[in-house]
Parts: structure tokens; sequence; C-alpha cells
């Protein structure tokens, strides 16, 4: 059983560039969430989708944007991308209709450079 | 709104017990979560509790919840140098989870 998959791994880009992220939930689940991490601080909550729409997002400008996709895997967009972008990017999921994010899986997360 | 605090940083003897702290604000939390990450990787679920509990055990790992104080916290028996590595302690709101900053735990021979 596949769990939380995420690519590409690493990934370094130029200030000002787009960078897309993508996930595939773990088997059986249909929410996908997206969090930053930056170095030395914990994950902050990007956006949550939830058949294929935004359920919830937290305090982070619309250069991020998401998408979800009928198999319920998802897509993270950074547009026009600044130094302070670059971080860990986290993929959870989980199971709908629990609200409270039972069980959540991450993935091993995309580790973003901007220069 | 949500504030997860943790101390950052723990050391301890192999063999010993561990206990990390975490102290959260929301009061509305349903579940509480502890993570681990280890150096360049993602966020491994390791326990986690429902709020009207007091204590859950799991293998060498016991978390309690004092919902009166806000106060949760992991223990870790027998502590093992595979165990090195940062803990997150995690309050769920309406669709997202809160985190702390996390407590590196550092394993001493």
């Amino acid at each position: 059983d596949a769990g939380v998959t995420q690519s590409p791994t690493h990934l370094i880009k130029t200030r000002g560039q787009q960078v897309t992220l993508r996930c595939s939930p773990k088997s059986g689940h249909d929410t996908v969430s997206w969090y930053q991490q930056a170095l030395g601080q914990g994950p902050q909550f990007i956006f949550q989708y939830y058949e294929e729409e935004e359920r919830q997002r937290g305090n982070f400008p619309d250069r991020f944007s998401g998408h979800q996709f009928p198999n319920y895997s998802s897509e993270l967009n950074v547009n026009a991308l600044l130094l302070g972008d670059s971080a860990l990017y986290l993929c959870a999921s989980s199971l709908a209709g629990k609200g409270s994010n039972t069980e959540a899986f991450f993935g091993q997360g995309t580790r973003l450079t901007v220069v | 709104g949500e504030d997860v605090e943790q101390s950052l940083f723990l050391s301890v003897r192999e063999g010993d017990s561990s206990v990390i702290n975490c102290t959260y604000t929301d009061s509305s939390s349903t579940y509480l979560y502890w993570y681990k990450q280890e150096p360049g990787a993602g966020l491994q679920l390791l326990t986690y509790i429902f709020s009207n509990m007091d204590m859950k055990q799991d293998q060498r790992l016991t978390v309690l919840l004092n919902k009166k104080d806000k106060h949760l916290s992991l223990r870790i028996a027998d502590t093992q140098t595979g165990d090195s590595a940062i803990y997150f302690c995690a309050e769920s709101g309406d669709y997202k989870l809160s985190f702390g900053a996390g407590t590196t735990v550092t394993v001493r021979a």
C-alpha cells in the first residue's frame, strides 16, 4: 500500500519563476492538505482540498494556489517566487468527513530552494 | 486562534525515559497529535489522543493530556538512539493541524 507520495523531492528555482509540486494521497484517502515548513520551524497550513475544491486556506498570499484532480491527487502552484518561499513543502492526506484530520499521513516533502 | 508551544531541545541518556511537553490554546481541539521528523524526511504520525481521554499508551509511548491546563506530554520509555529526531505536537482545528516549533531530542550513549 503506497503511502503519500510527493514529487519532485528537490527543486531549485530562480526568484520570479513559477513552480508546481505534486502529491498523490494514501490509498483510500480523498482529502489533501498542503503545509510549508521553513527551516527550524513547524509546518504551517497552506490549504486543504476536498472534492476538487479548496475547503480551507491558511494565511498565505494568492501566489499560492492549488488543484485537486478526480483521482484525489493534488498540485500546489506558487507564482512569482520569493527567496522566502524556500522551504520543505509537505502534503498530507486524510479521509473526509471527520473534520479533525484524524490520522493525517504526510509525504516525504519537496525541498524547494529559491535563488 | 491556535498557538502550540514546545521546549526546543531535550538531551537524554540511552535507556532512560524521555518526556516532551507541549501546551496548546485551542480548547475546542478534538484530537492532539505527536509527529516525529528525522533529518531530511517528512512527518511520521506517532500517536494521537482524543480530547476526552487523559492517557493513551502504545508500546513505549505514553501520552498524557491535561485538558484543564491545555498541557500535553509524550513519554518515550527506554529511549534508543533511533529515537533521536524532532518531535512535533499538533492540535486539530476544523480542517487543519497547528504545529509547535518542534522539540529536538538527542539521545547520548
